[in-house]
């Protein structure tokens, strides 16, 4: 059973359109996130969820619209997509802050190359 | 100001031999966590290890152990007996903002591709 899973895990489309990514956890975490990696694979958060409500909103262009129907999911739009919309972009779950745990990490999907033509 | 800098954007290493990779963060929270991650080039990011803020033993999984300096803000992750499958890009990560309604930013450098020679 795959803990974090992302669909699709590629991704091309044309300027303009508007596509998802969705992503579902069955670890049981509270929290979800949205981060981007670019070409030269920096990453950064987008969004963060916790129980269905955001508690991270990044500098994102408001083109980017996360959204979380229960907190097993977390689904990101992208509307009128650009060029440098390009890259991968990656959902994680963690667990509730609060206590310590020694694997206190996030658990990553395997990502969704974006690439727009 | 940089929240992680990790200085090494390559590394090489020989088989068999330890590496150390280095990591340096920034942040005024009594409470955070330290992390590293392992990214190969199929892309997926795998949690390697853990160190909280306030534990005074280096964290130790198998091969990774994590070389905690407090007090010179730095995390290194030291790889012992190399393999050929540690060619990677490793990230070190900071989680701030420990509150009781499940917020945590978790901050990441911008990574160090370490190659394994045999």
């Amino acid at each position: 059973d795959t803990a974090v899973s992302q669909t699709p895990k590629y991704l091309v489309t044309q300027m303009g359109n508007d596509k998802s990514i969705k992503c579902e956890q069955n670890l049981g975490h509270d929290t979800m996130y949205w981060y981007k990696q670019d070409s030269k694979k920096f990453l950064k958060i987008m969004f963060s969820y916790n129980n269905k409500e955001l508690i991270i909103n990044e500098t994102v262009p408001n083109r980017f619209s996360p959204k979380s129907p229960d907190k097993a999911h977390l689904n990101l739009h992208i509307n009128s997509l650009e060029l440098g919309d390009s890259a991968v972009y990656f959902c994680a779950s963690s667990p509730s802050t609060g206590g310590k745990s020694p694997n206190y990490g996030y658990t990553f999907g395997s990502g969704t190359r974006l690439t727009v033509v | 100001a940089q929240k992680i800098t990790q200085t090494q954007p390559g590394m090489f290493v020989q088989e068999k031999e330890a590496v150390t990779l280095d990591c340096t963060y920034d942040t005024s929270d009594q409470s955070y966590g330290l992390f590293w991650y392992k990214q190969p080039s199929s892309g997926e990011m795998i949690f390697l290890i853990y160190q909280g803020s306030y534990d005074e033993q280096n964290a130790t999984e198998g091969r990774y152990s994590l070389n905690f300096q407090k007090a010179r803000k730095s995390a290194n992750l030291v790889i012992s007996a190399s393999q050929l499958g540690d060619s990677a890009m490793y990230f070190c990560a900071m989680r701030e903002g420990w509150g009781s309604g499940g917020y945590q930013k978790v901050t990441f450098g911008t990574g160090t591709k370490l190659q394994v020679i045999p």
